[in-house]
């Protein structure tokens, strides 16, 4: 089945940093997003790209949908203590019928020291 | 909105019992999906429902699970007999259409333990 990669699998970083985040795929996908999860909760949508090459920001976030649409990175500029978490990113495939689903990466922990 | 509702938050049970998974969608959504999250495998897509109809359940691990969707409102998500590597998170996830309309929203998970 459909596999997405993503990296690094943990970043320790210092309050105030950048982040950068990546996945990648052998399969083409038709919308990727990145979703964060807190501790005890379901997994929230940050950002959605529908269009291959197309470059989308949501407040410090900005995400990019490869132009192969076989990759997408996710960055967060000036990072602070709510960041922590995890971050995944997830590719939908459509059929006829509808959403075929997500497909996940295996997430990125972030973890933040202050 | 409520969002998604999922129940119980957290089972714990003898291995070989009956266990029930429950999920209220959002209203209007009209695409449902299970999903099981563990350590090791990440987040899987067991199943997903369109207008109701059970779609794809090829993520389904086996045939102790099943899964129904009555009407658009409630989904049932059943294992029977369970074993302990039944044990993980199962979200459920609803979704508008082709899921464009703001992607999907997922519930707070149910934490089954199977001992």
């Amino acid at each position: 089945g459909q596999q997405l990669n993503q990296n690094p699998q943990s970043m320790f970083i210092q309050e105030g940093e950048d982040v950068s985040m990546n996945c990648t795929s052998s399969s083409i996908f038709n919308t990727w997003l990145w979703y964060k999860q807190d501790p005890g909760e379901g997994p929230v949508l940050l950002i959605a790209l529908y269009k291959a090459g197309e470059l989308t920001s949501n407040g410090r976030l900005t995400a990019q949908f490869g132009i192969t649409r076989k990759d997408s990175f996710l960055n967060i500029s000036a990072s602070i203590p709510s960041d922590v978490g995890i971050y995944f990113c997830a590719g939908e495939t459509y059929s006829g019928g509808g959403a075929d689903g997500l497909t996940f990466g295996k997430g990125t922990h972030l973890i933040i020291q202050p | 909105d409520a969002g998604v509702i999922q129940s119980p938050r957290h089972e714990v049970t003898e291995m070989g019992q009956e266990v029930t998974l429950r999920c209220k969608p959002i209203s209007g959504h009209n695409s449902l999906f299970w999903y099981r999250q563990t350590m090791m495998r990440g987040l899987e897509l067991l199943i997903y429902f369109n207008n109701n109809v059970p779609i794809d359940d090829s993520g389904m691990p086996e045939d102790r699970f099943s899964a129904k969707m009555p009407n658009a409102s409630f989904s049932t998500l059943k294992i029977q007999p369970s074993e302990p590597r039944d044990s993980a998170v199962y979200f459920c996830a609803s979704s508008f259409s082709f899921g464009i309309v703001g992607g999907y929203t997922f519930g707070s998970g149910t934490r089954l333990t199977v001992v």
